[in-house]
């Protein structure tokens, strides 16, 4: 089943604009995994958020956590055309077993 | 080297075939994973092996089959496959949580397949 739930299901900005997608979880978490997934390849790690952290930054990257609504949100800042792709927030399995849950997904598309 | 390989990158096969995908890492990660991704849908997990065991298996038809020869190799044999099988199939690895670990995944590029 899935844990993560991410909106909007499809975003579509100019470029330099800022993107923000969101993502809700059910269950209690060790962190949360954002990531990013070009059109037919692989998952590319793009930032994680321990559940006792509020806020991360990574580049053009900000992550926010809010355990006691069980959301996290995943902001771009000065999207580039390169930054088109779907993104993903990841959480662990139930039980504390090795293993991704991944939400829906995001589609994001940046407008040249 | 801090990649993920997997091979082949694509592959169609028959109804009756049988094929393995192979997956490769030298990251001295302990924990390896296949997800099986189709098309607009994020990636669904399928097998889980920690130190070289197989720890989880979401209830996986037996047509296909999870093999963890040594820690830095990953196969997935395939037989019998039907149409819908056809997929994205994307190998990962990790530090087992049981480390303390908190980096993330480490994905392949994926072996697309086609059942015809």
């Amino acid at each position: 089943s899935q844990q993560g739930e991410e909106d909007p299901q499809a975003l579509s900005i100019q470029e330099g604009e800022n993107a923000t997608m969101n993502c809700s979880y059910k269950t209690s978490i060790n962190n949360l995994q954002w990531y990013r997934q070009n059109s037919g390849r692989g998952l590319v790690h793009l930032i994680l958020i321990r559940s006792n952290e509020r806020e991360k930054h990574s580049g053009r990257l900000r992550v926010t956590l809010d355990t006691s609504k069980k959301s996290s949100s995943l902001l771009i800042t000065a999207s580039r055309a390169a930054d088109t792709a779907s993104y993903f927030c990841a959480t662990g399995l139930r039980g504390g077993a090795d293993g991704l849950t991944f939400g829906k997904g995001t589609h994001l598309i940046i407008q040249p | 080297d801090t990649e993920v390989t997997q091979t082949p990158k694509h592959l169609v096969m028959g109804m009756t075939n049988k094929k393995s995908l192979k997956c490769e890492q030298h990251m001295g990660h302990r924990a390896m994973y296949w997800y099986k991704q189709k098309a607009k849908k994020p990636p669904e997990l399928m097998f889980v092996y920690s130190y070289e065991k197989l720890s989880i298996n979401e209830s996986v038809p037996s047509r296909f089959s999870p093999e963890c020869p040594n820690s830095s190799l990953l196969n997935l044999h395939l037989h019998a496959l039907q149409p819908e099988d056809s997929a994205l199939y994307l190998c990962a690895s990790s530090q087992p949580r049981q480390t303390g670990s908190n980096y993330g995944y480490t994905f392949g590029s994926g072996t697309r397949l086609t059942v015809v």
